[in-house]
């Protein structure tokens, strides 16, 4: 049961350029989201987060977008540099009862420079 | 920036034998996880930890793995006997959700574990 998608498992952007990803959930019940991004060899590192009570959520060249009624969140990478290369995992949390933070399986970007 | 630390980077085991993987945590977090990933797969929920018990499990933990937290620094994860399809990256992440209900994880670099 795959309660969070990322349905692009690949994303080409030219440098400058806005990267969008994407991620769907199922779980009306998460009211947490988080972006992660990972390089190879390296644990994932956070990124940037939003809480269901909010839509938009902003900090430096990185913005996530929450439409709470399509399950639906994106994270905007604004201008895109080659640095931001790897792979971005969504996640997810809040299931009443529940301390797991459940992951998507990841969009490879990749930013031509 | 304080960190979560892992031990070994990389492990190779024969199939059968018992692995310990180490990891310390942030020191004032609170809540302390493992989670594996699958050579180009999702980074998969294994267990979390707090107030030194199981808070959650998933169905791949089964018997062969144990957490622990020997003392108040270090959380080990065992798999008492591998078999080749625990070969993984093993992720040690904590959080303070004692402090804000919405708090991130953090990850350490992981273990890769390699089972022969």
């Amino acid at each position: 049961d795959q309660q969070v998608k990322q349905n692009s498992p690949s994303l080409s952007v030219q440098e400058g350029r806005i990267s969008i990803l994407n991620c769907d959930y199922t779980n009306s019940m998460f009211d947490y989201f988080l972006w992660y991004k990972k390089y190879p060899a390296e644990g994932p590192t956070f990124l940037i987060s939003i809480s269901s009570i909010k839509d938009k959520n902003e900090d430096g060249r990185f913005t996530v977008f929450l439409n709470k009624s399509a399950k639906h969140l994106s994270l905007h990478i604004v201008p895109s540099q080659p640095g931001d290369s790897a792979v971005y995992f969504c996640a997810a949390s809040g299931d009443s009862g529940t301390y797991k933070y459940i992951f998507g399986t990841g969009t490879r970007l990749k930013v031509l420079a | 920036e304080p960190e979560v630390t892992q031990t070994p980077s990389h492990q190779v085991t024969q199939m059968g034998q018992e692995v310990i993987l180490r990891c310390v945590p942030i020191s004032n977090h609170l809540y302390f996880y493992w989670y594996r990933q699958i050579l180009g797969q999702k980074v998969e929920f294994l267990v979390s930890f707090y107030n030194n018990e199981i808070s959650e499990k998933s169905e791949i933990f089964d018997d062969q793995f144990s957490v622990e937290r020997p003392d108040g620094s270090n959380f080990t994860l065992k798999i008492r006997s591998t078999k080749l399809e625990d070969s993984a990256m093993y992720f040690c992440a904590s959080s303070n959700r004692g402090s804000s209900y919405n708090s991130p994880l953090h990850f350490g670099n992981g273990t890769r574990l390699t089972v022969t």
